[in-house]
This record gives structure tokens, sequence and C-alpha cells, in this order.
């Protein structure tokens, strides 16, 4: 079964750090770019970064841009995501997706996603 | 970046047909065939509907279909079915390689 299982949420206090973690199976996940998207309680979707399956090229929102790392491991079949200087607003529930090939806007399986909330 | 727009909410009776737009700009919705569609239960992960404006995944029903014109595309449901009632986001491939999701619609099953 192809499956995507976040962890690694949970509160944190403003200025701090977490990472997230993104285990995959089912699929070569060697071969796919994947996404980390967000959702604040409430709010719509938000999409934070992208990394190609080669790791050449990557990218992220301007509302993390210099604050969050996204990284993976093909080897362990995971992607990860570094957040530091988290604020409130960076309060959700963050997904990480994988993107169909040849595809860029197409997020076709998600994860169940974990919650991190920023609070003192 | 401001989020490609959607109407806050939508409804039809079973059996009714209804469309959700989203409008954005040049750089992202007009400007590539990369527009796709989500569907949000509460409570639940997003699942893809349409991509690249108009194709369905496997398993996705025919009932859902999208099309685009210039700067807006759009998700058409027919045949409304009450398991159709929940939150549709729509997304967008931009000039920056990043990706750009609408406000979200919510559809109600009269």
């Amino acid at each position: 079964e192809v499956q995507l299982v976040e962890s690694g949420g949970g509160l944190v206090k403003p200025g701090g750090s977490l990472r997230l973690s993104c285990a995959a199976s089912g699929f070569t996940f060697s071969s796919y770019n994947m996404n980390w998207v967000r959702q604040a309680p409430g709010k719509g979707l938000e999409w934070v970064s992208s990394i190609i399956s080669s790791r050449n090229y990557i990218y992220y929102a301007d509302s993390v841009k210099g604050r969050f790392t996204i990284s993976r491991d093909n080897a362990k079949n995971s992607l990860y995501l570094q957040m530091s200087s988290l604020r409130a607003e960076d309060t959700a529930v963050y997904y990480c997706a994988r993107e169909m090939m040849q595809s860029p806007d197409a997020l076709d399986i998600w994860g169940q996603g974990t919650m991190v909330t920023v609070s003192s | 970046q401001s989020a490609l727009t959607q109407p806050a909410s939508v409804s039809g009776s079973p059996g009714q047909s209804i469309t959700i737009s989203c409008t954005g700009t040049s750089s992202d919705v007009g400007g590539y065939n990369y527009v796709s569609w989500y569907q949000q239960h509460p409570g639940k992960a997003p699942k893809l509907m349409i991509y690249d404006v108009s194709n369905r995944p496997s398993g996705v029903s025919n009932r859902f279909s999208g099309s685009k014109s210039g700067n807006t595309a759009s998700l058409t449901i027919s045949g409304l079915q009450a398991e159709d009632e929940a939150d549709y986001y729509c997304n967008s491939y931009t000039t920056n390689s990043a990706l750009l999701f609408g406000g979200g619609t919510k559809l109600t099953v009269l």
C-alpha cells in the first residue's frame, strides 16, 4: 500500500524549533518530488515547500523562507522539515504529499498530517 | 503571493450540477496547464480529484470534471450526491516554481 506517515509534531514555544518527518512506503520514494503543505485550524491549505527527487532543487513559500529547511533521505525513504524561529502563525496541521510525475500541480498521495502548535 | 480566488460557499440539491471557480493571474492559472482540485472532508487529508486542468486520477468519479479559460479554472460536479459535501481547493503551479492554493469553497448538498 502506498503510504505517507508524518511524525514529530507537538507544542513548541515561539522562537523554538521542531523537526517533522515523513516516512514513505509502497512506492519508489527516490523517483518522486515531495512537498509539505500546512493547514491552520479552521483555515485553508497553504503550500510550504517542495524538494525535487534528486535533491537538486528546493523551493519555499515566502512565509517560511529562511526559517524552514526541507530535506530528504532517499536511502531511508524519508522526508523532513526542519522548522526554526517558529511563530504563532506557524500553528497548523502539516501534511507531506507526493507529487505526480510530470505534473507539478498534482499532489496525489497525502499523509494523515501532524499537528504543530506554537504557543507560550 | 495572494491565494487564488474561490467562492466561499456553493450549494446544490442532489442530482444537480454545480461549478466552483478559481481565479488567478497570468503568473499562475493563466500561465500553465497545471491546475488541480482537492476534496477535503472534515478531519481528513485532502484528496486529489482533478489535475493538469482536466485529468482525473484513477478511481475518481467521472461526475467530476475540470476546465480552464484564461486566468480562471473551474471544477464541475454533476449528479450531486450527499457524499460530495466537503471543502474544495484549487491549486496552481506558478512562475516561481511554487504552488498556490485557493482559499477553499465549502460545498453544501441541500
